[in-house]
């Protein structure tokens, strides 16, 4: 079955500290994952995804298959990275449904 | 540029009552999916559609319905209201199940 586990609910850093933001994932094909993000009163967006390997935002996410994670990274976190993040997850299950699944979100807070 | 819509933005029915949520887009996306988002549970999986005519149950899938009949359409249907469906609905959009996802601004929905 996909899972993702997003261990925290809540995280709240300074301004200008690192900060990560971690997704592990329960699947037993080949996963896509992505991280999207919800700013306050706008819809879900789509920060990133680990097959274009970009940084976005100075956002970045690795894809570790032997932990099974996407753990979201910022070296130096701002004021406007306040939002909830989701982590997602997509494939074929074994039934051959395809289905984009999300964990339960991140609150991230990042104080002045 | 539209991208997906959902209506109604905002609804509150009587436990019993029935409605039905449209969601629309305008991208020419195979994929549709519907989500429920609670405090503390993310975004749930209720139903999707792989394609016009198709629909698969996702996460939490009893007490709604769900149709396709056009490519641009889902709907999401509640036969019988109960106060446990209080949330806030989000329709999302694909091209495939790998690629990015775009939502609508939601409806927040009140069961009483």
């Amino acid at each position: 079955a996909q899972r993702v586990t997003q261990p925290e609910k809540l995280l709240s850093v300074f301004k200008g500290a690192p900060v990560e933001l971690k997704c592990n994932y329960s699947y037993s094909g080949s996963p896509e994952l992505f991280w999207y993000v919800q700013y306050s009163r706008q819809r879900l967006q789509l920060l990133l995804r680990h097959i274009s390997r970009e940084s976005i935002k100075g956002f970045t996410a690795d894809l570790n298959k032997g932990e099974t994670s996407f753990h979201l990274k910022k070296p130096f976190a701002q004021e406007e990275d306040s939002a909830m993040y989701y982590c997602a997850l997509s494939g074929i299950t074994q039934g051959g449904s395809e289905k984009l699944v999300f964990g339960k979100g991140t609150k991230l807070t990042v104080n002045p | 540029n539209a991208g997906v819509t959902q209506t109604p933005k905002f609804r509150v029915l009587k436990t019993g009552q029935s409605m039905t949520l449209l969601c629309a887009q305008d991208m020419n996306h195979e994929y549709m999916y519907w989500y429920r988002q609670d405090p503390g549970m993310g975004l749930r999986l209720i139903h999707y559609s792989v394609g016009e005519g198709t629909t698969a149950k996702g996460e939490v899938p009893d007490g709604y319905n769900v149709s396709r009949l056009k490519k641009q359409n889902f709907l999401l249907g509640l036969e019988s209201a109960a106060p446990s469906q209080t949330s806030v609905y989000f329709c999302a959009s694909s091209y495939s199940v790998n690629t990015e996802a775009f939502f609508g601004q939601g409806t927040r929905l009140t069961v009483v």
